[in-house]
């Protein structure tokens, strides 16, 4: 089954301790994208790689880090969170061969306090 | 960069009427038009898209039109059901080379009333 998946689904920590939140996507797509979502904001693209040792940043891209070492795997670093952190996060990956489907992972919401 | 705006908000209709939600865009080089759609925990799927070189698509109850000059896009939802209630989002794609930066719009929460 074609899907993408987040790590974990839901967390709560505490301003400063490092977190990672982990994506994978078993389709073999070059493109992926991280976002977060917040209420009447939609949602905003953090980061996002064309292909593996490829990424660039998005829209609101401070405070946060991404890695593409591997095609299958794009994790979020949140190396120092802070409370303007918490939020609704979704990993997606694209088909770049025709179709542009972006598929979405089941996100993951944080908070910080 | 890309601006998006979206309206309405929300939007609420009776079973079986119709649904439009508007899309305006700025920046003249983004030409691929998805919309998602987004259920109560779960993250947005993709229901229609539309590409630069084309005004309109269609698809079964759902169509989507497309409006270069004024920088606009609209999606139509006809015979709406109850299922359909959900948070719509739109978003405006430069393709060139591959996916570049992605800007969402805010959001259209509908709600069908059956």
């Amino acid at each position: 089954e074609a899907q993408v998946t987040q790590n974990p689904r839901y967390l709560i920590t505490v301003t400063g301790k490092k977190l990672t939140v982990t994506c994978s996507q078993n389709m073999n797509h070059e493109y992926m994208s991280w976002y977060r979502q917040d209420p009447g904001l939609g949602l905003r693209q953090i980061y996002y790689s064309m292909n593996v040792e490829v990424t660039d940043k998005g829209d609101v891209p401070e405070g946060y880090k991404v890695s593409r070492k591997e095609k299958r795997n794009f994790p979020l670093i949140l190396e120092s969170p802070s409370p303007n952190q918490t939020s609704l996060y979704f990993c997606a990956s694209i088909s770049t061969s025709g179709t542009d489907t972006q598929y979405f992972g089941p996100g993951t919401r944080l908070t910080v306090l | 960069g890309e601006n998006v705006e979206q309206h309405p908000s929300t939007l609420s209709v009776q079973e079986g009427d119709s649904a439009v939600i508007k899309c305006t865009y700025s920046d003249s080089a983004s030409n691929y038009f998805p919309w998602y759609k987004q259920e109560l925990g779960k993250g947005p799927q993709l229901i229609i898209d539309i590409r630069s070189n084309v005004g309109e698509k269609k698809d079964q109850r759902i169509a989507v039109t497309l409006n270069k000059t004024a920088k606009h896009f609209s999606l139509h939802i006809t015979e709406t059901q109850p299922e359909d209630s959900a948070v719509y989002f739109c978003a405006a794609i430069t393709l060139s080379g591959g996916y570049q930066k992605v800007t969402f719009g805010t959001g259209t929460k509908l709600q069908v009333i059956p």
